[in-house]
């Protein structure tokens, strides 16, 4: 089993609508967390850290599940511009960084 | 500002052929990270430096030598180049210690070895 998991999707969503995804980790040990964004053949770039206490971002929605070892990422209103592959980093300890493989989502006009 | 820039974007080497991938950061960042990404793994951390002329290994290193000769430069090396190297590779820098902020990417570079 991997380390950090994500739905590899592709999610495809209309415009406009709400969709949601997670990332599942499997070490209970894990301190920090993080979304991050990748567009097609670029360079990936922080979307939103996420709290224990859960965090907004205009659309964006971060939650953190320490029970079950999970994240959560949350899109509102959707815009074709959100199209990209999302990917979950948990940090264990000081350079123990594990990545999820990404979940793409396609956001249809 | 550049931020982080990496040269070259692409590359193609024969099996047994070397080559090095620089990394720039133009922002003052202590910690800097080369990472390699292939289809369906995550970033993979193939070594890292805390500071200028220290370096370490991450998760995968076998196969790569890293130095970090100036603050801003962090070079990677592949000795003997294998198939199993072919990939996209990004260098990376954080401002905080482990990873625990913001990593700024490079555009990568990607390599293949045939």
């Amino acid at each position: 089993r991997k380390e950090v998991e994500q739905d590899p999707g592709p999610f495809n969503v209309p415009e406009g609508a709400t969709v949601a995804f997670n990332c599942t980790y499997s070490n209970s040990a894990s301190q920090s967390f993080f979304w991050y964004r990748q567009d097609c053949r670029k360079e990936p770039k922080l979307l939103m850290s996420v709290y224990s206490s859960g965090n907004e971002d205009g659309r964006f929605t971060a939650q953190l599940n320490r029970a079950s070892q999970y994240i959560s990422l949350l899109i509102r209103d959707s815009k074709l511009s959100d199209s990209a592959t999302y990917l979950c980093v948990v940090i264990r300890s000081n350079y123990q960084l594990i990545w999820g493989a990404g979940t793409k989502l396609i956001i249809k006009p | 500002n550049a931020g982080v820039t990496q040269t070259p974007k692409f590359r193609v080497l024969k099996t047994g052929q070397s080559m090095t991938l620089l990394c720039a950061q133009d922002m003052n960042h202590e910690y800097m990270y080369w990472y390699r990404q292939d289809p369906g793994m995550g970033l993979r951390l193939i070594h890292y430096s805390v500071g200028e002329g220290t370096t370490a290994k991450g998760k995968v290193p076998d196969g790569y030598n890293v130095s970090r000769l100036k603050k801003q430069n962090f070079l990677l090396g592949l000795e003997s180049a294998a198939p199993s190297q072919t990939s996209v590779y990004f260098c990376a820098s954080s401002y905080l210690a482990g990873g625990a902020d913001t990593q700024y990417f490079g555009p990568g570079t990607r390599l293949t070895v045939l």
